[in-house]
């Protein structure tokens, strides 16, 4: 089966940097994206990672079932739910979504 | 702008009351999804479209209805509202016709709050 797991709350001084890690385990052919949800704005597309374009983004790839997002120097503004999400092409095409990782970023 | 355009942005309903959710892109993508965001869950998907003149069941569509009017419309509706369809509503489009998987992103609207007293 397919599934996602995020850590819950990440809390950092601003200027810091962050990684937010994604894990999973697929059953098809994966693409991993992520996006951030600011209050009352739509999700947006921040990361796409796929097989193809695969990278270490902060020591993770999605070859290795982690394909994580780092923000470097985090300003009060980057406080938001960061989503991970999973797809899997094939026979039983799928997305699962993570359950969102808050960040907030302190003064 | 082009993007998803969802309406209404808040809504309180009484137990038992109907309402349409709209959603409108204007981006000529063939695929639509309806998901709801409760907390601790992440989003799940209700029913998608994956071109004009179909429809699908997702992950939780007991007590929704969706209607692909055209192109570009995807609206869902509650028949008979119930407090545990209080949650947020997302409504998303993508490029192609891949069912539930949109290989190169989602564009996401910007959300209607729904409460169910």
């Amino acid at each position: 089966s397919n599934s996602v797991k995020q850590t819950g709350q990440i809390t950092v001084s601003e200027g810091a940097s962050v990684t937010m890690n994604c894990t999973y385990t697929s059953t098809g052919y994966p693409t991993l994206f992520w996006y951030v949800e600011y209050p009352s704005k739509p999700l947006q597309l921040l990361q796409r990672e796929t097989m193809e374009n695969s990278k270490n983004f902060g020591g993770g790839n999605i070859k290795d079932k982690n394909s994580p997002i780092v923000k470097y120097s985090v300003q009060v503004s980057d406080s938001a739910v960061y989503y991970c999400l999973l797809g899997c092409s094939g026979a039983n095409s799928k997305l699962t979504f993570g359950k969102g990782i808050t960040l907030s970023v302190r003064p | 702008n082009a993007g998803v355009t969802q309406t209404p942005k808040f809504q309180v309903l009484k137990t038992g009351q109907s309402m349409t959710l709209q959603c409108a892109q204007d981006m000529n993508h063939n695929s639509m999804y309806w998901y709801r965001q409760d907390p601790g869950m992440g989003l799940r998907l209700i029913y998608y479209s994956a071109s004009e003149g179909t429809t699908d069941k997702g992950e939780v569509p007991n007590g929704y209805n969706v209607s692909r009017l055209n192109k570009r419309e995807f609206s869902l509706r509650l028949e008979s509202a119930a407090p545990s369809q209080t949650s947020v509503y997302f409504c998303a489009s993508s490029e192609g016709r891949s069912s539930v998987f949109a290989l190169y992103g989602y564009t996401f609207g910007s959300g209607t709050r729904l409460t169910v007293v």
